[in-house]
């Protein structure tokens, strides 16, 4: 099946700081999703991308589909930026389910 | 308001007994699917079901059960067969065409 691969796999950064979180793919897909996993284990849809830019405040998102990489960006980071952010790809054309990286870990202190 | 509700939030089970996880959406899609998470890890499908009265097993099917007897439900079943089943649970559901998936807010599973 698909392989997904997060980097990193943990990050620590101060308030204020920039990030930016890479994920790989091993196949073209027909969804791709960004999510922040809060503290309670909920899972926030962040970014539906399967392909190009998108914008939302201080984050935005690229997905290169050819080069089968994906990158989250966040500005200005903020403490209940905190988390863990997952990437999840559906290859195929149908609604088969996500298969989901391991996760970016981003503690960010005060 | 629409969204996808799960429960119970938290379930503990003796080891031997079946139990079975609930999850509602009331956001009129056709898919609805269920992953399991173990701690440090990312989601692995169970199971998924794109209509009614039909579904698919994902990567980690055996020792679970599932049922699509209604659009809106999509019940799990933990049976005595699965021989590690701490974990947590999230359902979640899509369209067939657009399919950005949402999630509920999740079941802990513990067995004592």
């Amino acid at each position: 099946g698909i392989q997904v691969e997060q980097s990193p796999p943990d990050l620590i950064l101060q308030e204020g700081a920039n990030s930016t979180l890479r994920c790989n793919f091993s196949d073209s897909v027909n969804n791709l999703q960004w999510f922040h996993q809060n503290p309670w284990g909920q899972l926030i849809n962040l970014f539906y991308i399967p392909s190009g830019t998108k914008q939302n405040g201080r984050l935005s998102a690229t997905t290169v589909a050819t080069e089968r990489y994906s990158l989250l960006y966040i500005s200005s980071s903020q403490t209940t930026d905190s988390g863990v952010y997952f990437c999840a790809v559906e290859p195929g054309g149908g609604a088969d389910g996500l298969t989901f990286g391991k996760g970016t870990h981003l503690i960010i202190q005060p | 308001d629409g969204g996808i509700t799960q429960s119970p939030k938290y379930l503990f089970r003796k080891e031997g007994q079946n139990v079975t996880l609930s999850c509602e959406q009331n956001l009129n899609h056709d898919a609805m699917y269920w992953y399991r998470q173990d701690p440090g890890q990312g989601l692995r499908l169970i199971y998924y079901s794109q209509i009614v009265n039909d579904f698919q097993k994902g990567d980690i099917a055996e020792g679970y059960s599932v049922s699509r007897e209604k659009k809106e439900s999509f019940p799990l079943t933990v049976t005595s067969a699965q021989k590690n089943p701490t974990a947590f649970y999230l359902c979640a559901s899509s369209n067939t065409m657009n399919t950005e998936a949402f999630f509920g807010q999740g079941t802990r599973l513990t067995v004592v």
